[in-house]
């Protein structure tokens, strides 16, 4: 039972330009969402998060966007840099019971040259 | 500083060996967490500590043995593990333990042979 899936394995993006993630959950108890990049070897890298109060949140090239009604958010890079190639998870969380993070499978994103 | 540590970096150990892995971090927060990952697969919670008491654990095989000996540190104490358990084990610690964002460490990698 997939509670957050992101359903792009991968997504290949020139630099400069805008690279979208997608990400779309089925429990409508999450209430705070949480983008990750990861590299190989390497743990997760906490980048931006939303509470459900919001429907936007921004921080330098990244911004992510909360759809409630269709349990749907999605990060924003702009513009796109070869340091972003990584792994990037979306992560929900119901704070009203506990502090545990359910995980998106991930999306691979390349930006080429 | 949001630095999470983790040691060792690679472990590989037999089916009856006792291993331990450990844990850190310095920015006074008061949750800490262990995950498992394995590869292509998103990171999975197995415990949560809140304040120094073990709060969650998520169903983990008793193999696997959580010890928070302080807001600090976090260990995770290997006994007679499978091959199956083989995967990339992560530490995270949060401020708190509802709605914040989890700081993830390097990860150990651990082959159980």
């Amino acid at each position: 039972d997939q509670q957050v899936k992101q359903n792009s394995p991968s997504l290949s993006v020139q630099e400069g330009r805008i690279s979208i993630l997608n990400c779309d959950y089925t429990n409508s108890m999450f209430d705070y969402f949480l983008w990750y990049k990861k590299y190989p070897a390497e743990g997760p890298t906490f980048l931006i998060s939303i509470s459900s109060i919001k429907d936007k949140n921004e921080d330098g090239r990244f911004t992510v966007f909360l759809n409630k009604s269709a349990k749907h958010l999605s990060l924003h890079i702009v513009p796109s840099q070869p340091g972003d190639s990584a792994v990037y998870f979306c992560a929900a969380m119901n704070t009203g019971t506990a502090s545990k993070l359910t995980f998106g499978t991930g999306t691979r994103l390349q930006v080429t040259l | 500083d949001t630095e999470v540590t983790q040691t060792p970096k690679h472990l590989v150990m037999g089916m009856t060996n006792k291993k331990s892995l450990k844990c850190e971090q310095h920015m006074g927060h008061r949750a800490m967490y262990w995950y498992k990952q394995k590869a292509k697969k998103p990171p999975e919670l197995m415990f949560v500590y809140s304040y120094e008491k073990l709060s969650i654990n998520e169903s983990v095989p008793s193999r696997f043995s959580p010890e928070c000996p302080n807001s600090s540190l976090l260990n995770l104490h290997l006994h007679a593990l499978q091959p199956e358990d083989s995967a990339l084990y992560l530490c995270a610690s949060s401020p708190g333990t509802v709605g914040y964002e989890q700081y993830f460490g390097p990860g150990t990698r651990l082959t159980v042979t």
